[in-house]
Formats: structure tokens, sequence, C-alpha cells
């Protein structure tokens, strides 16, 4: 079965400061890797995905996340957040023989303050 | 533009009163599904049907059903709405069970009173 972990439930930072997310899943076979957004009262939103090919994959919002498969890996990243990057974000798994079931980390609440 | 909308977006019922979310998208996806997230926690897959072939997760209750009478429509039934199943009901599509980004909508807020 896979897992998604995402040990912090919230980070707060200050505007215009780097953040980084961070995300770790289990899996016995290959997966898909996703970054979600959702703003208050929203749907979820695809911020970036990982397929194959480069390790580094830049998404929607200035966000960019690094695959590590040795340490089974995806943190998103964003070097300067501003105030409307306050959201809630979800990793995503999907076995790439099932792909269509995503499985949710917890969620990272991201607080920007000014 | 091409999007999932859901109707309505809060929804309030009586405990055992039956309720019908409702999902409809523009994309023309073949592949809906239907997600509860429960307060500040991750959306969990319920089900969802390919064109019109339904797929049950094996530990979604008896108590939800869905209904795809086309394309464009998707519907989660809950027969006798409890306490425990007020949540945000989050629908969302995808081309098909192979390409993997989902859209999702806006969300449908249950309260069970």
């Amino acid at each position: 079965a896979q897992s998604v972990t995402q040990l912090d439930s919230q980070v707060p930072v200050f505007e215009e400061a780097p953040v980084e997310l961070r995300c770790n899943y289990s899996s016995s076979v290959s997966v898909y890797l996703f970054w979600y957004v959702q703003y208050p009262n929203q749907g979820l939103q695809l911020l970036l995905k990982y397929l194959s090919g480069s390790t580094l994959v830049k998404g929607i919002n200035g966000f960019e996340a690094e695959f590590n498969k040795s340490q089974t890996s995806f943190h998103l990243r964003k070097p300067s957040v501003h105030i409307s990057d306050t959201a809630e974000y979800f990793c995503a798994v999907s076995r790439m023989d099932s792909s269509y079931k995503l499985i949710f980390g917890s969620g990272t609440r991201l607080l920007v303050r000014p | 533009d091409a999007m999932v909308i859901q109707n309505p977006r809060y929804q309030v019922t009586q405990f055992g009163k039956p309720v019908t979310l409702s999902c409809s998208q523009t994309l023309n996806h073949n592949v809906m599904y239907w997600y509860q997230q429960k307060s500040s926690q991750a959306p969990k897959l319920l089900f969802h049907y390919y064109d019109k072939d339904f797929n049950n997760e094996a530990d979604t209750p008896d108590n939800f059903q869905s209904r795809r009478p086309n394309t464009s429509f998707c519907f989660l039934d809950i027969r006798s709405p409890g306490l425990g199943d007020a949540a945000m009901y989050l629908c969302a599509t995808s081309m098909s069970r192979t390409y993997n980004e989902q859209f999702f909508g806006p969300g449908t807020r249950l309260t069970v009173l």
C-alpha cells in the first residue's frame, strides 16, 4: 500500500521569505507524485506533478518540487512567498499501474504573514 | 471556461434524511470521482465512474451511492446521513484513468443536524 506523510501540519512564514513544504512517501511500486493547493472553501488545484524525467519539476505560481527517489521525498519549494499563497497544500501519490487513485497526505497549512 | 461545477455549495440536512449532491462538468472527461474531506483531513476517494462503469472503494459505506446518467453529470446520494457524514464533498474529473491530472470542483459542504 502507498502512504504519504506531510510532517508539518502548519508552516508560518513571512512574506517574501522562502518556504519548503515537506512530503515523504512510502510505496513498494513506482508512483507518480503531485502537489495540490486548496484555498479556503475551494476545491483542489494542481500545482505540479512528477511523472518521469527531470527530477526538478516546475509548477504554477512560482512553485517547484524535487523528486528524490533514494529519500522517497517530493518537497515543495518557493523562493519568495506572497500573502496570496496562504492555503492548504496536499502532497499526493498514485501508483503507475492504477494512476487514477490519488492517495493524499494530511496537508500542510501555509500561513504567510506580512 | 471548461470546468467542474458542484451544486449546491452548502447543503444542510437532517439526521437520516436522504440528500443528493450534484456535479457537472464541461470538460467532456470520461472519469468522474467523488471524494469526502472531513475537517482538517485529506480528501478520501469514495468511488469513481469510468464512463458508465461504477467503481466503489472497498471501505466506502453502503450509505453512499452514486449515479451518472450521462457524461456531464454525476450525483452523490447519501441514503441516511449521520452526524459523521458532515464533510466537504469534492467532485473531480480526469480525461481517462491513466491520465493522472484530476480537475476538482469547488466542493459541497454538507452539514447534518
